[in-house]
């Protein structure tokens, strides 16, 4: 079946500092691809998303690729800051439901 | 729009009871989709509603398992005889779309579920 495998946690870096989260994903058909992110305390939110090879999804200066030769889709910030701090979701939208398939979170920390 | 919305918050049952979580989510939104997360992990699908009807079930959920949604608006989620091993975040999620590849799925806050 579908799966995603995330790059595991936890990650603290420093303010500023560049941030790549890998996501690798195993899928029959073309999925669509998402980021999502909790903050603590907080619900799931969508951070960006993709829905077909070489798309780039981005917000809040967060960036990601679908990458079918690869079957990945890496999150990478320039420069973080200390408000990034949550967990970040990578998932994967198949079926005929379009249910997701999420990876197992990464906690990132972001120091000032 | 509110979003999507989620009672009780949080519940603490002891094991063999039966336990009932509903769902309001956003209005106009056809589809409705029910997760569990469970403590480090990621959410895991567990069914999925189109208007009223139930149109797909995860493995996952067993026969103690069951969802409703009446009217093609709220749902709610039964888990009968709960057991320690039913603890988890269930979580909520709708759209609004017709089979496309970009529709997004909104999340509600989550019903955090303890089996005593």
């Amino acid at each position: 079946g579908d799966s995603v495998t995330q790059m595991e946690g936890p990650v603290t870096l420093s303010e500023e500092a560049f941030l790549t989260i890998n996501c690798t994903y195993t899928a029959t058909g073309y999925p669509s691809l998402f980021w999502y992110v909790q903050y603590p305390g907080e619900g799931l939110q969508l951070l960006l998303k993709a829905t077909k090879a070489d798309d780039k999804g981005s917000n809040k200066g967060f960036e990601a690729t679908y990458r079918k030769e690869t079957t990945s889709f890496h999150l990478e910030k320039g420069s973080v800051q200390v408000s990034d701090s949550a967990v970040y979701f990578c998932a994967l939208g198949s079926g005929s439901a379009r249910q997701l398939t999420f990876g197992s979170g990464t906690q990132l920390t972001v120091l000032p | 729009d509110t979003g999507v919305s989620q009672d009780p918050r949080h519940k603490i049952t002891k094991r063999g009871q039966n336990v009932t979580f509903r769902c309001d989510p956003i209005s106009e939104h056809n589809r409705l989709y029910w997760y569990r997360q469970t403590l480090g992990q990621g959410p895991e699908f567990l069914t999925y509603f189109q208007n009223e009807a139930q149109l797909e079930k995860s493995r996952l959920l067993s026969d103690r398992f069951s969802a409703e949604r009446p009217k093609g608006s709220f749902s709610t989620l039964e888990i009968q005889r709960t057991e320690q091993g039913d603890s988890a975040m269930y979580l909520c999620a709708s759209l609004i779309g017709a089979g496309g590849l970009v529709e997004t799925q909104y999340f509600g806050p989550g019903t955090r579920l303890l089996v005593l």
